[in-house]
């Protein structure tokens, strides 16, 4: 069975980091790219970054580019987010997510990590 | 960008209607268009890619139609278990924009 476990998470203050991880397994991790979607309290769904299969590109929403950084590791089929500069608009549940095999839509989500930014 | 943008943000229906929620893109997207459901306190669920083709598992009520600027999700006759929040999300190109969302509620 195809599953994504997220990890990490929690509490921080504005200003602060925190690294989010998504380790992957019942599929080959390294034949498919890889997303985070966060969503905000009762809020809808907003893309935050996806990287290609091979790592060599990446890609971040306005929202989070210069502060946030997506990365991969094949070999250990793990997905990471580190994010810096946090502010309280990034406070939201994050979610990993792999694209489905022929289109760049999600068809594996793990089960989202609570980030709260607060003082 | 691309900007989606969903019809209704809240609908009332009951079980066994037929509902249609529409998302419509700022520019053409071809038939680069992805449909989720959502459930509280739980990871979205892929039900269509590709505007019209299902996801693997979902059920045959669920159908997708459209392309270029204007797409249309149709549950054929609502079950309980479909009482959620859907989104529509485009995946022609980068940022990959996710429609605000329609609640489905019990009438």
């Amino acid at each position: 069975e195809m599953q994504l476990l997220d990890s990490g998470g929690g509490l921080v203050q504005p200003g602060g980091s925190l690294r989010l991880s998504c380790a992957a397994s019942g599929f080959t991790f390294s034949n498919y790219a890889m997303s985070w979607v966060r969503q905000a309290p009762g809020k809808g769904l907003e893309w935050v970054s996806t990287i290609s299969r091979s790592g060599d590109s990446t890609y971040y929403a306005d929202s989070v580019k210069g502060r946030f950084t997506i990365s991969r590791d094949n070999s250990k089929n793990t997905l990471h987010l580190q994010m810096n500069s946090l502010r309280a608009d990034d406070t939201a549940v994050y979610f990993c997510a792999k694209d489905h095999r022929w289109a760049e839509a999600f068809d594996i989500w793990g089960q989202g990590k609570m980030v709260t930014v607060s003082s | 960008d691309i900007q989606v943008t969903q019809s209704p943000s809240f609908l009332s229906a009951s079980v066994g209607d037929r509902v249609t929620i529409t998302c419509r893109a700022s520019q053409g997207i071809s038939t680069y268009l992805a449909w989720y459901q959502q459930q509280p306190g739980k990871a979205p669920k892929l039900l269509i890619y590709a505007a019209s083709t299902l996801h693997s598992g979902v059920p045959s009520r669920f159908s997708g139609s459209g392309s270029g600027t204007e797409f249309t999700l149709t549950i054929s006759s609502l079950q309980p278990e479909d009482f959620a929040t859907y989104y529509c999300q485009q995946h022609n190109g980068y940022p990959r924009t996710f429609g605000q969302g329609t609640r489905v509620e019990i009438k």
